[in-house]
Order: structure tokens, then sequence, then C-alpha cells
């Protein structure tokens, strides 16, 4: 069954505005991961939250989890055009080879 | 150097042929997956490999048959095409079922 589910579903914001995504999910989890998909591309890695990690950076980007509400959120900074894409977050199990599970996305338009 | 690398890119087809997407990845890793994604975006795991070894299997038609030949390589064929079958399917790779997946640019298929 999913796991993940990302809100809002669609985020249009002018170009130097934060964007704010969040990931709410049912289960326990090893670790949750953000990905981002460029139109007609895969998606591509762009940061992994431990379950016992609270917040963690990286560039432009922060994610916080917060495992007693099973959410967790990804802040993009001073957007840019560049940053137009669907964003998902997945959830890793604690259990061995259990796959991650995909949330629906939030479609962000950046407008210039 | 292309990490995870699948072709072809388009597949255009008729119903009722039978078709294969190859996937190889250059990584190392240890686990390969098969996903597919439908219009409006779901991200559904099919199948998914460790070391050549079927470790997930979903709810997918025996219709489909993954094959690992080799740590490397992750293909997929598709027996008997449906109109339902039309959506991109995108192979990954990781080093662990909870690690970050990296993934190919997707192989859309459309079924005439």
């Amino acid at each position: 069954s999913q796991q993940g589910e990302e809100d809002p579903q669609a985020l249009s914001i002018q170009e130097g505005e934060n964007a704010t995504m969040n990931c709410s999910y049912k289960t326990s989890i090893n670790n949750l991961q953000w990905y981002r998909q460029n139109s007609g591309r895969g998606l591509v890695h762009l940061i992994l939250i431990r379950s016992n990690e609270r917040e963690k950076h990286s560039g432009r980007l922060r994610v916080t989890l917060d495992t007693s509400k099973k959410s967790s959120s990804l802040l993009i900074t001073a957007s840019r055009a560049a940053d137009t894409a669907s964003y998902f977050c997945a959830t890793a199990a604690n259990s061995g080879n259990t796959p991650l599970v995909f949330g629906k996305g939030t479609r962000l338009s950046v407008i210039a | 150097d292309t990490a995870v690398s699948q072709t072809p890119k388009y597949l255009v087809t008729q119903m009722g042929n039978d078709k294969s997407i190859k996937c190889e990845q250059n990584l190392g890793h240890d686990t390969m997956y098969w996903y597919k994604q439908d219009s409006k975006k779901f991200l559904k795991i099919m199948f998914s490999y460790n070391n050549k070894e079927l470790i997930i299997n979903e709810t997918v038609p025996n219709r489909f048959s993954p094959k690992s030949p080799d740590k490397a390589h992750l293909n997929l064929h598709i027996n008997s095409l449906e109109l339902g079958d039309s959506a991109v399917y995108f192979c990954a790779s990781s080093h662990a079922s909870n690690q970050p997946q990296h993934f190919g640019d997707g192989t859309r298929l459309s079924i005439l």
C-alpha cells in the first residue's frame, strides 16, 4: 500500500520565493528520501534523512523529519526557474528487502 | 558516464505484440528495480532483484517477465501487450533496498 503522501499536489511560486512541500507516511521507517523528477527524465535523489535525525541541509534544500507526526517537509529556498519539477518523498522500511515506497509527488512550478 | 541506461527511450507498438526493454547500470550496485509510472505520475514498483535473484515481485501480470543475466543488467520482457500497459517504465539501482536509488531516464511505452 502507498506510504508517502505529498502535499500540496501542485505549487506555483515566483522565482526567489521559498517552496515548501510536505510528506506524510503511515508506518515506522528507517529513513525518508526526497527525489526530483524533471519532465521526461528519471528521478534524481536529493537528500536522505534517517529516522533519528530531525533536520538536514544540502545547499538550498532543507529537510525536516518529525517521526512522532510521521511527516517530513522539503524546503527549497530562493527558488529558481530550474527548480521546476515534480518532487517525491520515499520511505524506507526497517525490514530487510522491503523496497522504497514513493508518494504521488508535488508538481512545483517556478515562474521567472 | 551514464549511470543507469535503459533502451529504447520510446517504444510504440500494437496490442498483442511482445517487446523487451533493456537496462544496464555501471555503478556496481547489488539491487536493481523496475517501476511503472502512470499518467498521474504515480510510481509503482514492479520487480526488485538483488545479485541476479528476484526478491520483490509485486502484483504484476505474468505477461511481465524480468531477466537478470548478471548483476549489472535487468531486462523486462512483456508478452501480449495491452492498452493498459501504456506508461513510462523506469529502471533503477541501489546498493541496498533502503538506500538512494539511481534511475534511468525511462522508456515511454505506447500501445496502439
